[in-house]
């Protein structure tokens, strides 16, 4: 099946910096991704879907200038949480649909401390 | 807000038992995804049903998905510890976008 790995696999950072996570569909093209976020004992949070040459569209309550997203070419998306804070330490996973409309191909995820 | 519900949240059970899980919404969806997910990966995909009153069966989990396709639920014969773990359903929408559910932790003793 398709593969689509994420780095970092974790990362820890400091308050008020940036960190950028990287989605790559490794044996297919996708014109689109979905971020999604995930806290602790809950389930997967949607984001924002990642167009490839466009721009991301941002699900409601997402903070477009927190969470830049950008999708340069057709293996790969990129999310940057921008002046990260503790309340922003979670774990990031990126899907990549399938030829079929019901196909998603998910990421292993990104886990991201903010001290 | 959730768009889908799931039921219970929690489930804690001996080896052997028989449990369901529900997933509801108030919407409509194009299909609907089970997944299970281990702790720091990503969900892994179990089934997908598109058709309202689908049943499909792997092994002992038996799938269904509500006549109106607003409603899900996953049946588990026989639980084993190898169950253990967190699921999640997924209703489908337009453009390959999906919505999870709240999720079920379920906890299968030996």
């Amino acid at each position: 099946g398709a593969v689509v790995s994420q780095h970092p696999s974790w990362v820890i950072c400091k308050s008020g910096t940036s960190v950028k996570i990287e989605c790559r569909s490794l044996d297919f093209q996708a014109t689109t991704m979905f971020w999604y976020r995930q806290f602790p004992k809950q389930s997967l949070m949607l984001m924002a879907t990642s167009n490839e040459g466009s721009k991301a569209t941002y699900e409601q309550g997402v903070e477009k200038d927190k969470f830049l997203i950008n999708h340069a070419s057709l293996t790969l998306s990129t999310l940057t949480v921008t002046s990260a804070h503790p309340e922003d330490s979670s774990f990031y996973i990126c899907s990549a649909p399938g030829q079929s409309s019901y196909e998603q191909y998910f990421g292993p995820g990104t886990r991201l401390t903010v001290t | 807000t959730q768009l889908l519900e799931q039921s219970p949240q929690f489930l804690s059970i001996q080896e052997g038992e028989n449990l369901t899980v529900y997933c509801n919404s108030s919407s409509v969806f194009s299909s609907l995804q089970w997944y299970r997910q281990e702790p720091g990966e990503g969900p892994v995909l179990l089934v997908t049903v598109v058709t309202g009153g689908e049943v499909k069966k792997l092994k002992r989990l038996t799938f269904q998905f509500g006549d109106a396709r607003k409603d899900s639920s996953l049946h588990i014969t026989a639980a084993q510890p190898g169950d253990t773990g967190l699921y999640l359903c997924a209703g489908g929408s337009n453009f390959n976008k999906f919505y999870f559910g709240s999720g079920t932790k379920l906890n299968v003793k030996p």
